[in-house]
């Protein structure tokens, strides 16, 4: 899987929009971007993915570079339940590939201040 | 549609003592992950499974651990001889057999082990 940089940590004010930037420079054309985020002793937890295009969901919004070098996760009315790590890990996706391992790196830890 | 589910929640053992952590993926996932994150540290993998076949321990310790994924009824991690070192919190994660566009996997919500 390619490697990604985060922030170790963020900060947010409630009821705001908090962006979390992921580089992911080597990123190869069949990978995707995928975040989790891990509420404090609890399993990770599937956010969203893509592979170029931008995405929304329920969750959040995943915008991504024109090159793919680069990603930003945006929750757009960040509240306390967000506090959490949050993981950008690039992996190979697509019919017919092999369902591998999922390698997280450190993440940022994102805290939502009142 | 249930989500994954590790049983216990919370295991202690003694040094010496067996460890059987079970993961049961949600319905119709035949894919099987275990990770473990010890305490201040990241996530790390360990084993993947599917139905009865290992596909890649790259991450399993070479000794003491080992895991399976029978034809029915929940994956098992089994720990033998524990460690103070096992201490850790070990998450199952499981994806869906027929592969959409993507293959997300759904974790649980971990087990805990405190080896005293």
């Amino acid at each position: 899987d390619a490697k990604t940089t985060q922030p170790t940590s963020m900060d947010c004010a409630e009821g705001r929009a908090a962006n979390l930037p992921c580089n992911h420079s080597t990123i190869s054309g069949n990978e995707y971007v995928y975040w989790y985020r891990q509420i404090h002793s609890q399993g990770p937890q599937y956010i969203i993915h893509g592979l170029k295009n931008n995405e929304t969901n329920e969750m959040a919004s995943l915008i991504i570079t024109e090159d793919r070098k680069s990603s930003t996760l945006i929750l757009p009315h960040a509240t306390l339940r967000d506090t959490a790590v949050y993981y950008c890990i690039v992996r190979a996706g697509g019919i017919g590939t092999s369902y591998d391992k999922v390698i997280f790196g450190p993440g940022t830890s994102l805290s939502v201040i009142p | 549609n249930a989500g994954v589910m590790q049983n216990p929640r919370h295991l202690v053992r003694r040094r010496g003592q067996e460890a059987r952590l079970r993961c049961s993926p949600m319905k119709g996932h035949s894919h099987v992950y275990w990770y473990r994150q010890l305490p201040e540290e990241g996530l790390k993998f360990m084993v993947y499974l599917q139905k009865e076949n290992i596909i890649d321990e790259s991450g399993m310790p070479k000794e003491r651990f080992s895991a399976e994924f029978p034809k029915e009824g929940p994956s098992i991690l089994r720990i033998q001889q524990v460690v103070r070192g096992d201490s850790a919190a070990y998450f199952c994660a499981s994806s869906p057999r027929a592969g959409p566009s993507y293959n997300e996997q759904f974790f649980g919500p971990g087990t805990r082990l405190t080896v005293l």
